[in-house]
């Protein structure tokens, strides 16, 4: 059991330039999120998908997009990254919306 | 908002003493977890506790609520060099996500 993993680990962006943040989660859970945590902050949610096919705006949407196409897969894309999206990027899976919540690694995401 | 926010945002202790960290929230809640993170690495859960529950135990952690001054506790007991990081309450309402507070950094000094 791999749990949820996240691609990539580092990634530097340019200005303007687009990209996609990957998440996997094999624990057959429902419901999956996409959090940014600045430093020293605690977690603010972007989008979550609280099941297969459905996508619904967290605290904090402008700038990305998401897609949850497949149950196990949460993708997170990032229209045209500003330095403002600096940040480390979690992705976390549940079973349902209020229970018990498990993280990725992060993806530390640098926009010059 | 139904925001969690954790106090003290720091604590520093010596090993083997206890650290005792609290969250307080604003409305109503189905339930609240706390979150363990290590620096640079992803939250791992702890404890979840429900609201009609009032403490629950895992191991050296001891968790109250007190859903009447909506507010509550993170008690870790003898603790270790390893049980430093930082420490996330968050809050759920029915139906709602999670809302994750701003932290306490607890740092266990050898």
């Amino acid at each position: 059991n791999a749990g949820v993993t996240q691609t990539p680990k580092f990634q530097v962006l340019k200005t303007g330039q687009s990209m996609t943040l990957q998440c996997a989660q094999d624990m057959n859970h429902n419901s999956m999120y996409w959090y940014r945590q600045d430093p020293g902050m605690g977690l603010r949610l972007i989008y979550y998908s609280a099941s297969e096919g459905t996508t619904d705006k967290g605290e904090v949407p402008d700038g990305y997009n998401v897609s949850r196409l497949k149950k196990q897969n949460f993708l997170l894309g990032l229209e045209s990254a500003a330095p403002s999206q600096t940040s480390v990027y979690f992705c976390a899976s549940s079973y349902s919306i209020d229970n018990e919540q498990f993280f990725g690694p992060g993806t530390r995401l640098t926009v010059l | 908002s139904q925001q969690g926010e954790e106090d003290p945002q720091a604590l520093s202790i010596q090993e083997g003493e206890n650290a005792t960290m609290n969250c307080s929230y604003k409305t109503s809640i189905n339930n609240l977890q706390w979150y363990r993170q290590n620096s640079g690495r992803g939250l791992v859960h702890l404890i979840l506790i429900r609201s009609n529950e009032r403490e629950k135990h895992s191991g050296r952690l001891r968790v109250t609520l007190d859903t009447s001054k909506k507010s509550s506790s993170l008690l870790i007991t003898a603790s270790r060099a390893a049980d430093t990081a930082s420490y996330f309450c968050a809050t759920a309402s029915y139906g709602q996500n999670f809302v994750f507070g701003p932290g306490t950094r607890l740092s266990v000094l050898p």
